[in-house]
C-alpha cells in the first residue's frame, strides 16, 4: 500500500544527543515536510523540500537539520541545539507546486527528552 | 503571515448529535485553499475537505459538510449525526494558492469527543 512511514514510533533522548527521525514515502511525491506539534496545539512547519538535493527552512527550523538525497526519504535530525525537543513529530509529502493538493501524513514519531 | 484560529478548544456530544466546528483565518492574499483534517488517536492526520477562494458555495459530503463565508473570513465544518468513531482531534488549515506545495498553516485544533 503506498502510504508514508515514520520510525520509530516512540524515542527517547537524552540531553545533548542528536538523534534521526526516520520518514519515507512511497507515494511518488517530490515534496516532503516536517511539522511539529506540541500538546494542545496545532502543527507548525519545521523544513520542507519540494525536489532531491533541495530543502527550505519553514517557521521553527532552529536546532533541526534535514536532508533529502533520495526522493523517497526525508530524515530529520533534532541537535543538541533545540532547546525544548520534547514533542510529536509528524511527516507529510504532497505532488510538488500544486497549493490545492492535500497532503499525506505519517503516523508521527513522538520524542521525549529524558 | 497567515494565522488561522480555531476557538474552541473542546466539543464533547452523544452520539447522533450534530457537531459544528468553528474556523476563522487571516491573511492578505485573496487566492488561497482551506482545508480540514483529522488526527485520530493513532496519530496520522487524515484530509477530509478542501474549500478554495474562489468558491463560496457550501456543500454536503456525506455525513461532513461546510460552511466558507468569506467576508467573514471563516470555514466551518459540521459533522452530522455523529458517531464515536468521530472522535478525534480536527485541524482547520490554510494554504496560500500562490505558494509552492504545501506549506500549511494550521489552527490550534478543536477536540471532539463523542460519547455513546
Amino acid at each position: 500500500d503506498g502510504g508514508i512511514t515514520q520510525s520509530p514510533k516512540y524515542l527517547f533522548r537524552k540531553e545533548g544527543q542528536n538523534v534521526t527521525l526516520s520518514c519515507e514515502q512511497n507515494l511518488n511525491h517530490d515534496a516532503m515536510y516536517w511539522y511539529r506539534q506540541d500538546p494542545g496545539q496545532g502543527l507548525r512547519l519545521i523544513y520542507y523540500s519540494q525536489i532531491v538535493n533541495d530543502f527550505q527552512k519553514g517557521d521553527i527550523a532552529e536546532g533541526y537539520s534535514v536532508s533529502r538525497e533520495k526522493k523517497e526519504s526525508f530524515p530529520l535530525t533534532v541537535t543538541s541545539a533545540q532547546k525544548n525537543p520534547t514533542a510529536f513529530y509528524l511527516c507529510a509529502s504532497s505532488p510538488r507546486g500544486k497549493g490545492q493538493a492535500e497532503a499525506f501524513f505519517g503516523q508521527g514519531t513522538r520524542l521525549t527528552v529524558v | 503571515a497567515q494565522k488561522v484560529t480555531q476557538a474552541q478548544t473542546e466539543i464533547s456530544v452523544v452520539e447522533k448529535e450534530d457537531v459544528t466546528l468553528d474556523c476563522v483565518y487571516e491573511t492578505r492574499d485573496t487566492t488561497y485553499y482551506l482545508f480540514w483534517y483529522k488526527q485520530p488517536p493513532s496519530g496520522e492526520l487524515v484530509f477530509l475537505i478542501r474549500r478554495n477562494s474562489f468558491d463560496e458555495q457550501n456543500e454536503i459530503s456525506g455525513r461532513y459538510s461546510w460552511n466558507f463565508q468569506k467576508s467573514t473570513s471563516s470555514f466551518n465544518f459540521t459533522i452530522t449525526a455523529s458517531q464515536v468513531v468521530d472522535s478525534a482531534v480536527y485541524f482547520c488549515a490554510l494554504n496560500l494558492i500562490k505558494a509552492a506545495g504545501n506549506k500549511l498553516t494550521f489552527g490550534g485544533g478543536t477536540r471532539v469527543l463523542v460519547k455513546p
